[in-house]
Formats: structure tokens, sequence, C-alpha cells
């Protein structure tokens, strides 16, 4: 069965440092997709960055970039420079190949610090 | 990126009533949709997968006579929560395909908040 986890319920971060957001999956098919995807407090899930199982190079996108360690298979979500607005929920999210479903982590809440 | 509109934003109603929330995607064609609910604090949850021409596939727990969906066009989508009740409050958020092959990525609207009085 496919699986995503995200061990961080909650992060604190100071403004300017760079945060590090967990994320492990499981998944028996070859062929795989890994999203994240951004949710503030008005609730619109914004998508951030995509990572597919057969990348060579770990994905990036401005601040945004992906951490991706197929053998351990974690795809962390690494944001650069933090700032206020990126005060969040960030939920990690996997296609299989079998369809076209996202199955969803749990969520990490990031409260940027001032 | 794709743009997705969700109307309306919010909603309260009548324990009862029905109440039809509609997702569109703007600047591209989805021949799938997807329907979402999500409760205070946590993740998302699918409801069903709406395709465009065809019945939806609901998810195992979901009422489909509850929760009606019609897929009528490549950009429109809509979701009716018949005689809602006090329960059915959530915030309810669909999404877009688009793209294809690896790169294909779901694309959501800025979602629906519903209260059943």
């Amino acid at each position: 069965a496919q699986k995503i986890t995200q061990t961080q319920p909650g992060m604190f971060v100071q403004e300017k440092e760079a945060v590090t957001l967990d994320c492990t999956y499981d998944t028996s098919d070859p062929s795989y997709g890994l999203f994240w995807y951004k949710q503030p407090s008005s609730g619109e899930m914004i998508f951030l960055i995509y990572q597919g199982s057969y990348d060579q190079q770990n994905a990036t996108e401005g601040r945004y970039s992906l951490n991706f360690q197929k053998a351990r298979k974690s795809a962390n979500l690494v944001i650069s420079a933090s700032q206020l607005g990126d005060s969040a929920m960030y939920f990690c999210a996997m296609r299989g190949n079998s369809n076209y479903q996202l199955i969803w982590g749990a969520g990490t809440k990031l409260i940027i610090k001032p | 990126g794709a743009v997705v509109s969700q109307h309306p934003s919010w909603v309260i109603c009548k324990s009862g009533t029905s109440v039809k929330i509609e997702c569109r995607s703007l600047d591209f064609q989805a021949t799938t949709m997807f329907w979402y609910r999500q409760f205070p604090k946590q993740s998302l949850m699918l409801m069903a997968t709406s395709n465009e021409g065809s019945k939806a596939t609901y998810e195992q727990g979901v009422e489909k006579d509850k929760f009606l969906i019609n897929h009528a066009s490549l950009t429109l989508s809509t979701l009716t929560v018949t005689s809602a009740h006090p329960e059915d409050s959530s915030f309810y958020i669909c999404s877009a395909r688009s793209g294809g092959g690896e790169q294909e990525t779901q694309y959501f609207g800025p979602g629906t908040r519903l209260l059943v009085l």
C-alpha cells in the first residue's frame, strides 16, 4: 500500500533561516511522483514543487528545493531564507502509477518567527 | 501555473437544503477533477474522482446520493451536497489535473467553507 509520512506536526523557525520539512514515502510502484503543497490559513492549496521518481536531479523552484533520496524513500522540502509569509501548513503528496489520485501526508504546520 | 476557481467560497445554509459548489479550470481543460473534504487541522480526504462525460468514482464511505457530482464539460465540475446537515459542515476543495505523463500536477481551487445550521 502507498503511504506518505510527515513526522513533524509543527515547526518554529526564525525568519531568514533555512528550514527542512520531512517526508518519507512507501510504494511498490516503480514510477511515481512526489509533490509539496502549501496551505495558508485562507485554505487554498498552492502547488510548490514536483519530483519524478526517475528524475536524476533534485527539483528546485526558487527558494524551494526537494531533497530526494530514493534509496531512503525520502523527499524532504527545503525552504531557503524563510520569510514570514512562509507560515502555513505544508503537505507532502505522492501520485502512484496506477491511478491519478494523490496520497497525502498529515501535514506540517510551519511558523516563521520574526 | 494553471488556475482553478471555486464558487462559492463561503456558504451558510439551513439544515435540509441543498448546496451546489462549482469547480472550474480557467486556462486549461481538465478531463479529471477531484473533490476533497478537509476537517480542521487534518489532511485532505478524497471524496470522489470526477470524470468528464462519465459517472464519478466515489471513495469508500462517501454516499453518492448525498454528494452528487456532475462533470458536464472539460472545464466544469459541480458538487451538490443534498439535504445538508450540520455534520456536513466542512471545507470542500476541488482540484483539476493538468499536464500529462510524469509532469502531471493537480491544481487546486481556493476551497468552499460550508456551514450548515
